[in-house]
C-alpha cells in the first residue's frame, strides 16, 4: 500500500505561469518531506525539504506547503520554466537518522512547460 | 567532488543470466540504497544497507542479491535475469536513513 501518494501523473502550464504539484501521505509518523526532480536518462537530483515543524519553505522560485492535518503536501514553481519541463518525486521520511528510517516515494508527476 | 556512480549505464542480457549493477560513492556515507524505477510505479526500494555487513530488504527484493563488504561499494546482483526485471536501476546514498539521498545517473537493463 503506497504511503506516500502523487495522484496527478501529469501536469502542463504555460511558461510564466504557476505550477503546483501535489502529494498526499497516510504515515502520520512521517516528520520529514522531500521534493525531487528527474531528468530523462539522469538519476533523481533533491530539490528541497520541510520539516513537520515548519509548513513553509522557500528556496528562489521552489516553495514547499505542509498542512499536516490533511497529511498533504505541495510544491509551487513561481514562475514556471521550460527548464522546469521533469518528473518530480514527493518523499517522506519517519525516525530521520534512525536506522529504522527511509525514504518513500510517491510514483511521480510528470510537468511539462510549454512556452 | 564527492560522487556515486553507477556500471554499467547501459546493459543488454539473455533471460537466466547473472548481471551485477556496481554503485561506487566516495561520499564515506553510511547508508546506501538500490532503486528500481518502472513506469507507472515511481521509484521502488529492492535493498538497502545502513552500514558495511548491514543490509536489508526493501519493497521489491525478490530476485535480488546485495553485498556491502566495503562502505564505498554496494553491487546489486541478479541472480538469474526475469524479463520483468528490465527497468532502470539507481542506486543511491545518503549520510542518515531518512535524511537527503543522492542518487546516480542510473542503470538501463533490458532483459531479452
Amino acid at each position: 500500500d503506497q504511503q506516500v501518494k502523487q495522484n496527478s501523473p501529469s501536469l502542463s502550464v504555460q511558461e510564466g505561469r504557476i505550477s503546483i504539484l501535489n502529494c498526499d501521505y497516510t504515515n502520520s509518523m512521517f516528520d520529514y518531506f522531500l521534493w525531487y526532480k528527474k531528468y530523462p536518462a539522469e538519476g533523481p537530483t533533491f530539490l528541497i525539504s520541510i520539516s513537520s515543524i515548519k509548513d513553509k519553505n522557500e528556496d528562489g522560485r521552489f516553495t514547499v506547503f505542509l498542512n499536516k492535518s490533511a497529511k498533504h503536501l505541495s510544491l509551487h514553481i513561481v514562475p514556471s520554466q521550460p527548464g522546469d519541463s521533469a518528473v518530480y518525486f514527493c518523499a517522506a521520511a519517519a525516525d530521520r537518522g534512525s536506522t529504522l528510517g527511509r525514504l518513500y516515494f510517491g510514483r511521480g508527476t510528470q510537468l511539462t512547460v510549454w512556452p | 567532488d564527492a560522487e556515486i556512480t553507477q556500471s554499467p549505464r547501459h546493459k543488454i542480457t539473455e533471460t537466466g543470466r547473472q548481471v551485477t549493477l556496481a554503485c561506487h560513492q566516495t561520499w564515506n556515507h553510511n547508508n546506501m540504497f538500490w532503486y528500481r524505477q518502472d513506469l507507472g510505479h515511481g521509484l521502488r526500494l529492492i535493498y538497502y544497507s545502513a552500514a558495511a555487513d548491514i543490509t536489508d530488504k526493501g519493497e521489491v527484493p525478490d530476485g535480488y542479491v546485495v553485498s556491502r563488504s566495503k562502505t564505498e561499494n554496494f553491487p546489486l546482483t541478479l541472480e538469474s535475469a526475469t524479463r520483468s526485471q528490465t527497468s532502470v536501476y539507481f542506486c543511491a546514498s545518503s549520510e542518515t536513513p531518512g535524511n537527503t539521498i543522492y542518487f546516480g545517473e542510473g542503470s538501463w537493463l533490458t532483459v531479452v
